[in-house]
């Protein structure tokens, strides 16, 4: 069965580096997103990307982050100075076209130290 | 605004026990979707079930069924013959509009644990 795959599944990374999070959407997927959970917490929304471009973003995704999709297949989530709040667990989503429910990749656990 | 609300933070049966998780949403939008996902202790997010707002059949899959009521903004979830493996956190999740690709806002989840 096809599923949203993610790399690597737990990351530790000293605070002001830069992170890359990866994520390979299921092949037929046309909407992609980022969510993160703060340990304990609920599921935040991040940023949505469609069509090369993204679509909507949450007050979260701020100017330390960005989206890429360098090539047709991975969609990364670029942390670009890591702070300790930043601390959680990513999550990579992707949705075959509207109408359609989200499949979740198993995340990405990012501790910053 | 939308909102999730999950009033229920923890729960604790006994295996074969029936257990119901509340959802209570709030949306000005007439058309919108809601979900339930699972996380387990190994900590992906599973798809459960999605509904649109036009769709007010309740539904059974196996032990599991959903209650969906305009009326009081509520998509309840009920376990029928609990079992351990159904120990995880449950999150109820809703997206406006009609494109039914607008982000998801989750409710803070019901962490469900099954006593053998």
């Amino acid at each position: 069965e096809p599923e949203v795959t993610q790399t690597p599944s737990h990351q530790v990374t000293q605070m002001g580096q830069e992170v890359i999070l990866r994520c390979v959407p299921i092949s037929n997927h046309l909407y992609f997103y980022w969510y993160r959970q703060i340990l304990g917490q609920k599921v935040e929304f991040l940023v949505s990307f469609y069509n090369n471009e993204i679509s909507e973003k949450s007050e979260i995704f701020d100017d330390q982050f960005s989206v890429e999709r360098p090539d047709g297949s991975n969609f990364t989530l670029k942390i670009r100075s890591t702070k300790l709040e930043d601390s959680a667990m990513y999550f990579c989503a992707s949705q075959e076209g509207e109408n359609t429910e989200a499949f979740f990749g198993q995340g990405t656990r990012l501790t910053v130290v | 605004a939308q909102k999730v609300t999950q009033a229920q933070t923890e729960i604790s049966v006994v295996e074969k026990e029936d257990v119901t998780l509340d959802c209570v949403y709030e949306t000005r939008d007439t058309t919108y979707y809601l979900f339930w996902y699972k996380q387990p202790p190994s900590g992906e997010l599973v798809f459960l079930i999605r509904r649109n707002s036009f769709d007010e059949q309740n539904e059974i899959s196996g032990r599991y069924s959903w209650n969906f009521q305009k009326s009081t903004s509520s998509f309840n979830f009920t376990i029928t013959a609990s079992q351990v493996v159904d120990s995880a956190v449950y999150f109820c999740a809703l997206s406006e509009g009609n494109s039914g690709n607008t982000p998801l806002v989750f409710g803070k989840g019901t962490r469900l644990s099954v006593i053998a």
